[in-house]
């Protein structure tokens, strides 16, 4: 079957305009994760969700980022009134079920740039 | 959650065998160690994972002390497709909340 996809690939926007990313996750995977990724660096969490319900919100940087899934599949993430600290690129991953003994199979990834 | 360090670069020779090492001194008791690779434009992939003792699947060994505190993951015979970043995650059993770090940064030369 298909993987995780996300849409789009690449982005590029202007400082103060909103974004919304997108992630379709593999059929009958309960959870789905977004993570960050800056040039160089490690994974950066996000958000994360069990079915439709975003139990931890925790790593999502500002107010201004916000993320929604519905009918357990489609997720997407928004980021209102972009800034140049927000480009990167956003991962997303699915799995099974929302431990961490189930492998998250992640997607390619969209690589925002904010101009 | 527990942190977890590792080194940050290894280089190594076509056909060695690589072990890097991940350190997680205050690992739980319910938690599990999983490694990711990670090619460059490409999302984390799912290598190994286990909870004590050693495991080994078709790609890699992953090494478990008894006190858990430290674990190895062991390539064999690396070829220039693996070098990539390697990341040892250590996380809690709900949530699954992946914490990544640095990761280690593995460049095999021909």
């Amino acid at each position: 079957g298909a993987g995780v996809s996300q849409s789009p690939s690449n982005k590029v926007t202007e400082k103060g305009k909103d974004v919304e990313l997108r992630c379709d996750p593999i059929s009958g995977h309960t959870a789905l994760y977004w993570y960050r990724q800056r040039l160089g660096q490690g994974l950066e969490f996000l958000i994360y969700f069990q079915g439709n319900s975003a139990p931890d919100k925790s790593g999502l940087p500002s107010d201004r980022f916000s993320a929604e899934r519905t009918g357990e599949s489609v997720s997407t993430l928004t980021i209102q009134r972009t800034q140049q600290e927000d480009s990167a690129v956003y991962l997303c991953a699915s799995s099974l079920a929302a431990n961490s003994y189930n492998e998250q199979f992640f997607g390619p990834g969209t690589r925002l740039t904010v101009l | 959650l527990a942190k977890t360090t590792q080194p940050i670069s290894m280089d190594s020779y076509e056909g060695q065998e690589v072990n890097i090492t991940c350190s997680h001194n205050n690992i739980a008791t319910n938690d599990y160690i999983t490694w990711y690779q990670q090619f460059p434009s490409q999302g984390p992939r799912f290598i190994i994972q286990g909870y004590k003792t050693k495991v080994t699947n078709e790609v890699a060994s992953l090494f478990i002390p008894a006190d858990r505190k430290s674990s190895t993951l062991s390539l064999p015979r690396v070829s220039l497709s693996d070098t990539a970043v390697y990341y040892c995650l250590v996380g809690a059993n709900q949530g699954g909340k992946l914490i990544f770090g640095q990761g280690t940064e593995l460049s095999v030369k021909p």
